[in-house]
């Protein structure tokens, strides 16, 4: 166990719907990541909050949006699902700094059908 | 922008064999590099790092050193088994006050029969 806890695991839903993603971070860790893994893109790095403020925003779509809560957890809201974003889709904590690096949950695959 | 390149894979070795798998990045500054292993359907869990020049990260058998003057953070591991078959990503990380994005190469599929 890494300590980041994602929910679902799995998930499937159909082209045109609205699904959440939840993530509870390492206890202590102030920033959250969201990452994408799909075939064609590989990792891709969506968007990062830290101690509830966006900090960085990657290559999320604007159908796409996340938040992060009083008590750390996050959610990742895609919304007009479509086929093409079938993926893996992690989550990260760190503490803080860049040279800790990350601590990743065991991701929600989320299938568009 | 920041990025990285890995070897292209997959790699197929014989248990006990040497393994490397090339990784070079392009990134301003100084930063942060990392190993990371995703086993078959699970996430991804770091291996090694290294923070500043000239630095080897070890772990597991496994060892990168941080080669500034090569822009370089070749993983390598002098006699691989069995449970070493996942898949390896190279990434840096940039520095930032808050956190950092960590940029991933492509990954290397490494099987390893017996």
């Amino acid at each position: 166990d890494s300590g980041v806890t994602q929910t679902p695991k799995h998930l499937i839903t159909a082209t045109g719907q609205r699904v959440t993603l939840r993530c509870s971070p390492r206890s202590g860790d102030l920033s959250v990541y969201w990452y994408q893994q799909s075939l064609d893109q590989g990792l891709q790095f969506l968007i990062q909050y830290y101690n509830g403020e966006e900090r960085a925003k990657g290559n999320i779509l604007e159908r796409f949006s996340a938040q992060q809560f009083p008590d750390l957890h996050s959610e990742l809201n895609l919304s007009s699902l479509e086929l093409g974003d079938s993926a893996l889709y992690f989550c990260a904590s760190s503490a803080g700094g860049g040279a800790v690096g990350y601590t990743f949950g065991s991701g929600t695959r989320l299938t568009v059908v | 922008g920041n990025s990285v390149t890995q070897m292209e894979g997959p790699v197929t070795l014989s248990e006990e064999a040497f393994l490397t798998i090339n990784c070079t990045y392009t990134a301003t500054g100084y930063p942060s590099l990392f190993w990371y292993v995703q086993y078959p359907g699970e996430g991804l869990q770091l291996l090694l790092k290294a923070t500043k020049a000239d630095d080897k990260g070890s772990n597991k058998g496994f060892e990168a050193t941080y080669r500034k003057e090569t822009t370089s953070f070749h993983l390598e591991k002098g006699s691989v088994q069995v449970s070493d078959s996942a898949v390896y990503f190279c990434a840096l990380s940039d520095r930032q006050s808050s956190g950092s994005r960590l940029t991933f190469g492509e990954g290397t599929q490494l099987t390893v029969n017996p």
